[in-house]
């Protein structure tokens, strides 16, 4: 495997559901980031983290949660999601955080919440 | 607050055109800028970086333009091909900020 890969690629769960989305960085990278991308939006940040502490939490709702055991993984824990929470869920990596650095994309997972 | 402008919304073209898209921004305190491609459904494919120092970049058939003083990059295709349609979308690096600040990018439609 290279570069960014991130599974389920599709996700279909009802509101009461708990499920998690992986991502994985074979790039050697220091920091990872979590995207929401909905139709006719731009690209959201969601959370931030830099050598597996999490930097940044763009003010999301705790109905999602963010882990990262190590620099390599990253977890997005969904629980109680509501409709409009369905998207496009993108992960990153980077060398080190922040705008300095070039970030790489994974395939996102395609989320619908019913 | 840095927005990210990106016209046309979408764009339809036969093959063989060279075609220009744009992207404009409202700080121009920025680090770089960054064009990326998007397939339906997909990720994010980065195609060029630019540096705030530099004034373009290219790679095949693709050259990106950035103008810092007035906000504005713009992404050239030369001889577009079917397989160029995609969606494509700027993101800004700007001083101060902690991470990158998307446009809502174009759609890019090349018919044979």
């Amino acid at each position: 495997e290279t570069g960014v890969t991130q599974t389920p690629r599709h996700l279909v769960m009802g509101m009461t559901n708990k499920k998690s989305l992986k991502c994985e960085q074979h790039l050697g990278h220091n920091a990872m980031y979590w995207y929401k991308q909905s139709a006719k939006k731009p690209l959201e940040l969601m959370f931030v983290y830099n050598f597996k502490e999490q930097t940044e939490n763009n003010s999301v709702p705790s109905r999602f949660s963010p882990e990262c055991p190590n620099s390599s993984h990253l977890f997005l824990h969904l629980h109680t999601l509501q409709p409009e929470d369905s998207a496009l869920y993108l992960c990153a990596s980077s060398q080190g955080r922040g705008i300095y650095n070039e970030q790489f994309f994974g395939p996102g997972t395609r989320l619908t919440v019913l | 607050k840095q927005e990210v402008t990106q016209i046309p919304a979408a764009l339809s073209v036969p093959e063989g055109e060279n075609l220009v898209l744009n992207c404009s921004f409202t700080d121009s305190a920025i680090y770089n800028l960054q064009w990326f491609r998007q397939d339906p459904g997909k990720g994010l494919t980065s195609l060029l970086l630019i540096q705030s120092s530099q004034r373009e970049q290219t790679s095949g058939r693709l050259n990106a333009s950035l103008d810092k003083s007035s906000g504005r990059s713009t992404l050239y295709i030369a001889a577009s091909q079917p397989g160029d349609s995609a969606t494509y979308l700027c993101a800004v690096g700007t001083s101060g900020y902690s991470t990158l600040t998307f446009g809502k990018g174009t759609m890019l439609l090349v018919s044979p």
